[in-house]
């Protein structure tokens, strides 16, 4: 049963658009939620997180929303570069500190 | 700074056989974790160790699944006997703080690719 889930195996999106990837969740224990970004042939790499108590975070072109009582989470990328495209990673955060990874949503951005 | 380091880059073996993995993680990093990432799926924890102690191995498969961590440093992970459902991404990553603390970012190397035939 998947606690993490993205509904979307792969987006394509226009050079300079915006790229908006979701996750859901089930559980409302989790009390932090990240985002990593994954190349080929490489590891998954950090991007963005939030904490349970905010609903905001941005970082340059990214930005993190938490939507708690969906229990959704958003990753908007703007505006959306060549290099943005990878594997993203959703990840949630147990209160017994495991970390639990959605299966990926696969972003082309296009020329 | 250097990343988290892993070898051998690709193995493939026989089902049945055995198979080791190693990990260096990034130096001072005190949390070790290894995790298993099966084609069209997320990394699933299989070991975490804090320093040279495990912290959790509820989801590795004991029977066959081993991994240890020598002086707090690197590790190893072992799969003895093999069989055609490990093969999978195998993924190790370290982080500087214990377990518990806010945003306790992990570190990724690039992985093990573990095809068992």
């Amino acid at each position: 049963d998947q606690q993490v889930k993205q509904n979307s195996p792969s987006l394509s999106v226009q050079e300079g658009r915006i790229s908006i990837l979701n996750c859901d969740y089930t559980n409302s224990m989790f009390d932090y939620f990240l985002w990593y970004k994954k190349y080929p042939a490489e590891g998954p790499t950090f991007l963005i997180s939030i904490s349970s108590i905010k609903d905001k975070n941005e970082d340059g072109r990214f930005t993190v929303f938490l939507n708690k009582s969906a229990k959704h989470l958003s990753l908007h990328i703007v505006p959306s570069q060549p290099g943005d495209s990878a594997v993203y990673f959703c990840a949630v955060r147990s209160r017994d500190d495991k970390i639990i990874f959605g299966k990926g949503t696969r972003l082309h951005i296009l020329p | 700074e250097a990343g988290v380091a892993q070898s051998p880059r690709y193995k493939i073996i026989e089902k049945r056989q055995s198979v080791a993995f190693w990990c260096n993680p990034i130096s001072g990093h005190a949390t070790l974790y290894w995790y298993q990432q099966i084609l069209g799926q997320g990394p699933k924890l299989l070991i975490q160790f804090q320093n040279n102690g495990v912290v959790d191995d509820s989801q590795l498969p004991k029977d066959r699944f081993s991994a240890e961590r020598l002086k707090g440093v690197d590790s190893t992970l072992k799969i003895q006997p093999a069989k055609l459902e490990d093969s999978a991404v195998y993924l190790c990553a370290s982080s500087l703080r214990p377990s518990g603390v806010a945003k306790n970012i992990q570190y990724f190397g690039a992985g093990t690719r573990l095809s068992v035939l």
